[in-house]
């Protein structure tokens, strides 16, 4: 059974705080993506990453970096957290290729005051 | 530009029901389409992937259709239950690319 993790449920942060949100997948998945969710929006792909060290940029990137160090895990930082960053934050995998299916980890509500 | 919708917005039927849910989108390139479940405050659980060149999947009480030259996709749930009650996402993997591009979403209430 995939399993993407989350590393937090809910996170509140300051204003102008560095925010790492972290994402571990245990199925050897290629891809993993970040996405934020909010109402009326949808997902919205923020970054995405085919490979360790690679990284490509979303629809929303600005204000955003990632970092792939390990094939398991990808991590989303906010280098200076603003409030119109408050948001649900998901985190997918798959495995590359076209008919692969994209699994989903639990979601984090960040909120920044 | 891919534009996923999904209609109705929010529907309410009651228990026992039998239920379809649209999904459309404006280019037919695509890999494959997935469903998906999201439960309040929860992250995305996955209920069926159709790739490009098959018709339909099943999976206990929900079927999936796709007829991707005409850009429509349908979820059918059988005999709906109370624990059905959730948001349902269409989203659609272009070629070209990495990108997988969501509808809104369709709110489902089943009552008991």
């Amino acid at each position: 059974d995939v399993k993407v993790t989350q590393s937090s449920r809910y996170l509140v942060k300051r204003t102008g705080e560095k925010v790492f949100l972290e994402c571990v997948q245990d199925m050897d998945h290629e891809n993993m993506f970040w996405y934020r969710q909010d109402p009326g929006l949808g997902l919205r792909l923020i970054y995405f990453s085919y490979d360790v060290k690679m990284k490509e940029k979303g629809d929303i990137p600005e204000g955003y970096s990632v970092s792939r160090e390990k094939k398991e895990r990808f991590s989303l930082i906010l280098e200076s957290a603003s409030t119109n960053q408050t948001s649900m934050y998901l985190c997918a995998s798959s495995l590359m290729g076209r008919d692969t299916e994209a699994f989903f980890g639990q979601g984090t509500r960040l909120t920044v005051v | 530009k891919q534009e996923v919708t999904q209609i109705p917005a929010a529907l309410s039927v009651p228990e026992g029901e039998n239920l379809v849910l649209n999904c459309s989108f404006t280019d037919s390139a695509i890999y494959n389409l997935q469903w998906f479940r999201q439960d309040p405050g929860k992250g995305l659980t996955s209920l069926l992937l159709i790739q490009s060149s098959q018709r339909e999947q099943t999976s206990g009480r929900l079927n999936a259709s796709l007829d991707k030259s005409s850009g429509r996709s349908t979820l059918y749930i059988a005999a709906s239950q109370p624990g059905d009650s959730a948001t349902y996402l269409c989203a659609v993997l272009n070629t070209g690319g990495f990108k997988t591009i969501f509808g809104a979403g369709t709110r489902l209430f089943v009552k008991a």
